[in-house]
């Protein structure tokens, strides 16, 4: 069956533009999670949802990041305001029920110029 | 979450068992022990877990010293497609975190396969 799936693959950005990032989970997958990877660095936590509600956002790094999950499946990161620091992959990953196997996407690499 | 220590790198040859150790000397009693890897441009994929006692899947074996400070993951014949960067992790169960089990990553071992 589909695996999640995460679009754009790869995003260039003008420092100073907004992006969106989007993660289909598994169908059915209950809970859902966002990491950021730096180049050469292991994933770090950003937020998480059960369902539609945004249980945790500890790891956002400032409040240029937001993330959504309106009817809890799609889920889209907003980066405003870009800068070069938020250059990274963004992983997204889904599972079925609380604390179960995590199946993440392929990521979408950003950069910001 | 206790802190988990690997080495850097490591090489194998293809066809021989990979052993990759872990040290997690402050894990406690219920935190699990969590394997991922990750294949270059690709997401990390799940191997295997455990709690105490030794487990074996399809895709490897997970060793546990009896103290628990430390534990190994072994792929039996290794191939070329298993380069990849493995992260060992130490989570509690679920009902435990208000986090909904995030997985904290370190920077793992580069495991390069060569023929």
């Amino acid at each position: 069956g589909a695996g999640v799936s995460q679009s754009p693959r790869y995003k260039v950005a003008k420092r100073g533009q907004d992006v969106a990032l989007r993660c289909d989970p598994i169908s059915g997958h209950v809970s859902l999670f966002w990491y950021q990877q730096a180049l050469g660095q292991g994933p770090e936590f950003l937020t998480y949802f059960q369902n539609e509600a945004q249980l945790d956002k500890s790891g956002l790094p400032s409040d240029r990041f937001f993330a959504e999950r309106p009817e809890g499946s799609v889920s889209t990161l907003k980066i405003q305001r870009t800068q070069q620091e938020d250059s990274a992959v963004y992983l997204c990953a889904s599972s079925l029920a609380l604390g179960g196997e995590q199946y993440f996407g392929p990521g979408t690499r950003l950069t910001v110029t | 979450d206790a802190k988990t220590t690997q080495p850097t790198s490591m090489d194998c040859a293809e066809g021989r068992a990979a052993n990759l150790p872990c040290n997690h000397s402050t894990i406690s009693g219920n935190e699990y022990v969590y394997w991922y890897r990750q294949i270059h441009s690709q997401g990390p994929q799940y191997i295997i877990h455990g709690l105490k006692n030794n487990e074996t899947n399809e895709m490897a074996s997970l060793i546990i010293t009896e103290d628990r400070k430390s534990s190994t993951l072994i792929l039996p014949h290794a191939t070329l497609r298993d380069t990849a960067v493995y992260y060992c992790i130490v989570r509690f169960p679920p009902l435990q975190e208000t986090s909904g089990s995030r997985l904290t990553f370190g920077e793992g071992t580069q495991l390069t396969v060569n023929p």
